[in-house]
């Protein structure tokens, strides 16, 4: 059972504009949430998180919001650039030092100039 | 920032050969490393947990003895892929965590992509 959930396998979005990246996830218990970036044949990028007492996380031009009621969490790119073209995975985990992050299925977003 | 450095990139080697891939971390001391796997068009898959100076905590379904995972110090882990078969082709790769019970992200290698022939 995927306890994080990312129902949109691919984006398009014109360049400037907004993307918007979608994250759902089960497990009450996770209080601690992630965006990483990946390019292909190379590993996930931290980009931007955010703890379950905060509702946004703001950093350039990437802003995480995260509603707690709804178990749902998303990803803002304004304005999105042809540089951020890749797949985006939402990860969440309990607040535990040793606790592995679960990831969801990643969403590629294509930004067209 | 904080860096992983995964080596090797590449391996293409024959089946029945046994594979060793370094995860290190340069800048942090890394209490907590992750080796992931993933195909193609895929999420990462956990496969182990390991913890400095203690045995990797392996996820449900991966061979223990098939991967094998040494976490000797605060800064470098190995995957040891022992005689690999060609369905063990994929991308794997690190992560680490510095310690503490704060909430601090994961950082990953550039993984390693594996194929046996």
């Amino acid at each position: 059972d995927q306890q994080v959930k990312q129902n949109s396998p691919s984006l398009s979005v014109q360049e400037g504009r907004i993307s918007i990246l979608n994250c759902d996830y089960t497990n009450s218990m996770f209080d601690y949430f992630l965006w990483y970036k990946k390019y292909p044949a190379e590993g996930p990028t931290f980009l931007i998180s955010i703890s379950s007492i905060k509702d946004k996380n703001e950093d350039g031009r990437f802003t995480v919001f995260l509603n707690k009621s709804a178990k749902h969490l998303s990803l803002h790119i304004v304005p999105s650039q042809p540089g951020d073209s890749a797949v985006y995975f939402c990860a969440a985990s309990p607040n535990s030092g040793n606790t592995p992050l679960v990831f969801g299925k990643g969403t590629r977003l294509s930004v067209i100039a | 920032g904080a860096v992983v450095s995964q080596h090797p990139s590449r391996v293409i080697c024959k089946s029945g050969t046994s594979v060793k891939i370094e995860c290190r971390s340069l800048d942090f001391q890394a209490t907590t490393m992750f080796w992931y796997r993933q195909f193609p068009k895929q999420s990462l898959m956990l496969m182990a947990t390991s913890n400095e100076g203690s045995k990797a905590t392996y996820e449900q379904g991966v061979e223990k003895d098939k991967f094998l995972i040494n976490h000797a110090s605060l800064t470098l882990s190995t995957l040891t892929v022992t005689s690999a078969h060609p369905e063990d082709s994929s991308f794997y790769i690190c992560s680490a965590r510095g310690g503490g019970y704060s909430n601090q992200p994961q950082h990953f290698g550039d993984g390693t992509r594996l194929s046996i022939l």
